[in-house]
């Protein structure tokens, strides 16, 4: 069946730190692949998003690129602040269309001033 | 305005005993769902209703069954509590495009199950 992996964390950076959390994917056909972000207390939010092989999704200074060789959808920012301590959830979407959708373990994540 | 809202948000109650959770979504969607994340933050889908009409029913006990009034409605029936059930459940909400789902799923703050 279809699965996501996450790095594990947590992970802790310093303010203005670069950012990579590394999620690949399991799926037959050609799903959607998406990050989600859980801040304390809160339910999860849309980060980005992305299609189609090579395609990019960004948001907030976030990225994260389809690479359909390499089974991978990594999130990167350059310059993380305080307010992106969060759990960040890999996703990917059942390609058979029925709007289920995978999430991978989750990678809390906690910025430092 | 809260997009999805669900109600209550903190729960305690004993093994055993029935207890039920409410969502309602005022976005207009017509898919409404179900997760529950445990206490590692594991997040697994258990019901989707798509206008009313159960679409995905994943392996979860029969202890629990949803129920759609409509599609701006989702509540979670749970009998006979157990202590395995003790997380976080969370309603979701999202509107599919050109009959195909989109993926964008809108999430309440979850409600957390304390089974003692």
């Amino acid at each position: 069946g279809d699965s996501v992996t996450q790095m594990e964390g947590p992970v802790t950076l310093s303010e203005e730190a670069f950012l990579t959390i590394n999620c690949t994917y399991t799926a037959t056909g050609y799903p959607s692949l998406f990050w989600y972000v859980q801040y304390p207390g809160e339910g999860l939010q849309l980060l980005l998003k992305a299609t189609k092989a090579d395609d990019k999704g960004s948001n907030k200074g976030f990225e994260a690129t389809y690479r359909k060789e390499t089974t991978s959808f990594h999130l990167e920012k350059g310059s993380v602040q305080v307010s992106d301590s969060a759990v960040y959830f890999c996703a990917l979407s059942d390609p058979g269309g029925n709007e289920k959708l995978t999430f991978g373990t989750g990678t809390r994540l906690t910025i430092i001033p | 305005d809260t997009a999805v809202s669900q109600t209550p948000k903190y729960l305690v109650t004993q093994m055993g005993n029935d207890k039920s959770i409410k969502c309602e979504q005022n976005l207009g969607h017509d898919t409404m769902y179900w997760y529950k994340q445990d206490s590692k933050k594991f997040l697994k889908i258990m019901f989707s209703y798509n206008n009313k009409e159960l679409i995905i029913n994943e392996t979860v006990p029969n202890r629990f069954s949803p129920k759609s009034p409509d599609k701006a409605h989702l509540n979670l029936h749970i009998n006979s509590l157990e202590l395995g059930d003790s997380a976080v459940y969370f309603c979701a909400s999202s509107q599919w495009r050109g009959g195909r789902p989109t993926g964008e799923l809108f999430f309440g703050e979850g409600s957390r199950l304390t089974v003692l």
